[in-house]
């Protein structure tokens, strides 16, 4: 079965540092998101990706977080200069047209120290 | 704004059956969806309702009233592996539209 792709599976930072988490979504998919989830909280909605422009982001996506589909293949979120709050799993999703259920990958835990 | 209101927790017997509620208030309504997340994994699609009534896959079903803005999770024949957190989720808009997930609910089941 597809999967989305979702590297690295952990990475630690220093705070105001730059971290690039990657992923690969499903290859017939069009529409892909970035979510997070805080430690035993819900999913919170961060961007998302159609057309190789952003549709929508919410007030969590704000200056420092930008978003890339640098080759056709590869979806990443860059966080500019990490705070300790951006401490959090962070998961790709994507969908193709029509279809109502997004796959998420298995997410990136970002700590930031 | 936007809410969807669900049971923080909820504690099941194994072979039982279970019900999770979920209500929301949400600025656009295209559809209800449920997703299953157990600890440290992804969350996994597990149903869509765009419409008023039941859908059923396998020992899961899902249930949708727009005019009461609530829709449920039944889950039968509960089995071990079904402790988790399950999460509904609003879609509030058409193909490009974001997902607003609610808080969750800890499915806990009792040999």
């Amino acid at each position: 079965e597809p999967e989305v792709t979702q590297t690295p599976s952990h990475q630690v930072t220093q705070m105001g540092q730059e971290v690039i988490l990657r992923c690969v979504p499903i290859s017939n998919h069009l529409y892909f998101y970035w979510y997070r989830q805080i430690l035993g909280q819900k999913v919170e909605f961060l961007v998302s990706f159609y057309n190789n422009e952003i549709s929508e982001k919410s007030e969590i996506f704000d200056d420092q977080f930008s978003v890339e589909r640098p080759d056709g293949s590869n979806f990443t979120l860059k966080i500019r200069s990490t705070k300790l709050e951006d401490s959090a799993m962070y998961f790709c999703a994507s969908h193709t047209s029509g279809s109502y259920g997004y796959t998420f990958g298995s997410g990136t835990r970002l700590t930031v120290v | 704004g936007q809410s969807l209101e669900q049971p923080s927790e909820v504690t099941a017997v194994e072979g039982a059956i279970v019900q999770i509620n979920c209500t929301y208030q949400t600025s656009g309504f295209y559809g209800l969806s449920w997703y299953q997340q157990h600890d440290g994994g992804a969350p996994t699609f597990l149903s869509y309702n765009a419409l008023d009534g039941l859908e059923e896959t396998g020992r899961f079903s899902s249930f949708l009233s727009r005019s009461d803005s609530y829709g449920y999770l039944l889950l039968q024949e509960l089995q071990m592996k079904d402790s988790a957190s399950y999460f509904c989720a609003v879609r509030e808009g058409s193909s490009a539209s974001k997902i607003i997930f609610g808080s969750g609910t800890r499915l806990s089941i009792r040999p």
